[in-house]
């Protein structure tokens, strides 16, 4: 089966600065790679999701790339604010139907410091 | 408002009890999902359920339990055997191809914490 792999599982970084997190997935057949954030005490939501087809995404201040022939993905947050500080997974799957399961990566604790 | 109504949002169980955890969710979706995680672990997946009456297991059945007779509600039981219960319980739908939704989307309710005392 998928396995995904998240690194790092702490990350800090001031108000303003960017942040990367990157995630590696082992099976080739996966073509669909999206990124939730996870508030405290809350469900994840999604923010940004990327297929295989694409190298690159961008909303906003977010952005998400994509290497298939590496087998990695990362997710890129600029000017960085305290609101963006919660928790987020990668995840990856073969398809988007409703056959298709989301494997998902250990999760990245972003602190955003004033 | 649609969403996914997950409840208790916390719980407490004695050793040797089965608890249920519910989910409901009212965006028509077919798709139903239970994850399990925790700390440094992220989101395992327990059971999915593609359409009304089916389910398959995930990845940590063991232990737990579901139905699905209705296409809005699809109940999590944690039976005594599952031997650490102790877990923030996730559940999710997603979109059939075509919606409006991104379709790889999952939509996660806010989540039930049991702790086993």
């Amino acid at each position: 089966g998928e396995n995904v792999e998240q690194h790092p599982s702490t990350l800090s970084v001031q108000e303003g600065d960017s942040a990367v997190i990157k995630c590696t997935y082992s099976d080739s057949a996966s073509n669909y790679f999206p990124w939730y954030k996870q508030e405290l005490g809350k469900g994840p939501q999604l923010i940004i999701d990327i297929r295989s087809n694409v190298g690159e995404k961008k909303d906003q201040r977010i952005a998400v790339t994509l290497n298939k022939t590496a087998k990695h993905f990362s997710l890129h947050i600029t000017e960085t604010q305290p609101e963006d500080s919660a928790v987020y997974f990668c995840a990856a799957s073969w398809g988007t139907g409703t056959a298709s399961k989301l494997t998902f990566g250990t999760g990245t604790r972003l602190q955003v410091t004033l | 408002d649609g969403g996914i109504t997950q409840s208790p949002k916390y719980l407490f169980r004695k050793e040797g009890q089965n608890v249920t955890l519910s989910c409901e969710q009212n965006l028509n979706h077919d798709a139903m999902y239970w994850y399990r995680q925790d700390p440094g672990q992220g989101l395992r997946l327990i059971y999915y359920s593609q359409i009304v009456n089916d389910f398959q297991k995930g990845d940590i059945a063991e232990g737990y339990s579901v139905s699905r007779e209705k296409k809005e509600s699809f109940p999590l039981t944690v039976t005594s055997a599952q031997k650490n219960p102790t877990a923030f319980y996730l559940c999710a739908s997603k979109p059939d191809r075509g919606r409006r939704e991104s379709p790889g989307e999952l939509f996660f309710g806010e989540g039930s914490r049991l702790t086993v005392l």
